[in-house]
């Protein structure tokens, strides 16, 4: 069974710090990995979607890598604003006897206090 | 182009009564898929939908659970009765390709409360 944890669960930086949010997943046979931001009340938006075959995906100030050998995955957000409080989810495709199934992580909840 | 369209957005039943939500994916999306969430946790998947086939229900808890996907595209899920513990928001998300490779994209959710 494919497990993800994200730590830490919870993070509360001033504006304008730079930022690394953890993810390590169990097995390593993913086809692709993201991360995800959740709004109170909202759905899910993907922000980054990285394939096993790559090593990083950058959008503006996001930045997530991925070393799938080792079940791991950050996501690192430069120069943090009030806007990018939000709960950020790892999610990893495949793994644990799925091909497709997406498993997520718990979550961290980030504040940025301006 | 329009998102994941999920109704209602909130909904507050009694125990034991039945209850049911609908979603509209994205056109041209074959791929269907209903998540549980729960508080502090991780959405789970409870179904996938390949057009209107159900290619893996095996973590929706049949015996108080339903969904279909007539035609392919809307889709509802159903809960009959509902019990205390079923008060989470069920997302609805959906795909361009079969297989689960593709970026999934999800809807609002629907916050279940029940009392």
């Amino acid at each position: 069974k494919q497990e993800v944890t994200q730590i830490p669960a919870a993070l509360s930086v001033p504006e304008g710090e730079n930022l690394v949010l953890n993810c390590s997943f169990t097995d390593s046979a993913i086809y692709n990995l993201q991360w995800f931001r959740q709004d109170p009340g909202k759905g899910l938006t993907s922000l980054l979607l990285i394939q096993s075959s790559q090593r990083e995906q950058t959008s503006g100030r996001l930045n997530a890598s991925l070393d799938k050998s080792s079940g791991r995955s950050t996501l690192y957000i430069a120069a943090s604003q009030p806007g990018d409080s939000a709960t950020y989810l790892c999610a990893v495709t495949g793994g644990g006897g799925s091909n497709y199934k997406l498993t997520f992580g718990k979550g961290t909840l980030l504040t940025v206090n301006p | 182009e329009a998102g994941v369209v999920q109704s209602p957005r909130y909904k507050i039943i009694e125990k034991k009564q039945p209850v049911a939500f609908w979603c509209n994916p994205i056109s041209g999306h074959n791929t269907l898929y209903w998540y549980l969430q729960n508080l502090g946790q991780g959405p789970e998947l409870l179904i996938r939908y390949e057009n209107e086939e159900a290619v893996d229900d095996s973590q929706l808890p049949k015996d108080r659970f339903s969904a279909e996907r007539l035609k392919g595209v809307d889709s509802t899920l159903k809960i009959q009765p509902a019990e205390l513990g079923d008060s989470a928001v069920y997302l609805c998300a959906s795909s361009s390709g079969t297989g689960g490779k593709e970026t999934q994209y999800f809807g609002p959710g629907t916050r279940l409360l029940v009392l």
